[in-house]
C-alpha cells in the first residue's frame, strides 16, 4: 500500500521568510495530493491540493509542486505570518472515485514574530 | 454552509465499556470517511462509506470496531470493549461525489479510555 514520508517534523522560520515542507510517496498510482493545516485542537483544513496532471499550483502565498518521476511533492509558503503557525500534513491517494487518504506524520511550523 | 459535525466532542469512558461516536457530513456529500489520529501523528484511515454501504473497511483495527450509515447521511462509529489503546481523536470527513477526492473534516471526537 501507499506510504507517505514527510520532512521536516518541525520547522521554525522568522516572520516574512519562506517555509518549505517536503513529502515523498511510494505508490506510483497515486495522483491526488492534498495539504491540510491543523491548528491545536482543531480540525484539519484543506488548504491546497494538486493532481498529477499539473506540476505546480499556486494560491496567494501558498504553492505546491509535484514531481511524479521522483514521487515527491512540496508545500511552499511565502511571506510567512504568525497565523501560519500550525501542523501541516501532506497526503496522497488515487483521485479516481473516492479513496482513503494516506497522511504523512506532519510538520509543526512555528513562525516567529 | 454547515461543515462536518461530530458528537460528542469529548468522551471519557472506562476500559471494557461500549461507545458510539456520531458524524454528520456536509449535506449532499455521498462519501463519508472515518480516521483516527493519535497524538503527534497524521490521521489514519479506518473505514469509508459510499452511500449506505461500507466501500472499504480495511483500516478497522479489529472486530471491536464497527460503523454504520443506514440512511446514507449520518454515520456512527461503534467501539465495543474499549481498551486504553483506543484513546485517540476520531475524525470524520466527507466528500461530495465520485469525481473528486477532496475531503472535508469534522472537529473530531477525543476519546479517552481510562
Amino acid at each position: 500500500g501507499e506510504n507517505v514520508e514527510q520532512h521536516p517534523s518541525t520547522l521554525s522560520v522568522q516572520e516574512g521568510d519562506s517555509a518549505v515542507i517536503k513529502c515523498t510517496y511510494s505508490d506510483s498510482a497515486s495522483n491526488y495530493f492534498p495539504w491540510y493545516k491543523q491548528e491545536l485542537g482543531k480540525r484539519p483544513q484543506l488548504i491546497i491540493d494538486i493532481r498529477s496532471n499539473v506540476g505546480e499550483k499556486k494560491d496567494q502565498r501558498i504553492a505546491v509542486t509535484l514531481n511524479k518521476t521522483a514521487k515527491h511533492f512540496s508545500l511552499h509558503i511565502t511571506e510567512t505570518q504568525p497565523e501560519d503557525s500550525a501542523v501541516y500534513f501532506c497526503a496522497a491517494s488515487l483521485n479516481s472515485g473516492n479513496t482513503p487518504l494516506v497522511f504523512g506524520k506532519g510538520t509543526r511550523l512555528s513562525v516567529i514574530a | 454552509g454547515a461543515g462536518v459535525s461530530q458528537t460528542p466532542s469529548n468522551k471519557v469512558t472506562e476500559k471494557g465499556k461500549y461507545v458510539e461516536l456520531r458524524c454528520d457530513p456536509i449535506s449532499g456529500h455521498t462519501a463519508l470517511y472515518w480516521y483516527r489520529q493519535s497524538l503527534g501523528q497524521g490521521p489514519e484511515f479506518l473505514i469509508y462509506f459510499q452511500g449506505t454501504g461500507a466501500a472499504d473497511d480495511s483500516g478497522l483495527p479489529n472486530d471491536r470496531f464497527f460503523a454504520v450509515r443506514p440512511e446514507g447521511s449520518v454515520s456512527t462509529l461503534k467501539i465495543q470493549r474499549t481498551e486504553r489503546g483506543d484513546s485517540a481523536v476520531y475524525l470524520c470527513a466527507s466528500s461530495p461525489n465520485r469525481l473528486t477526492n477532496e475531503q472535508f473534516f469534522g472537529p473530531g471526537t477525543r476519546l479517552t479510555v481510562l
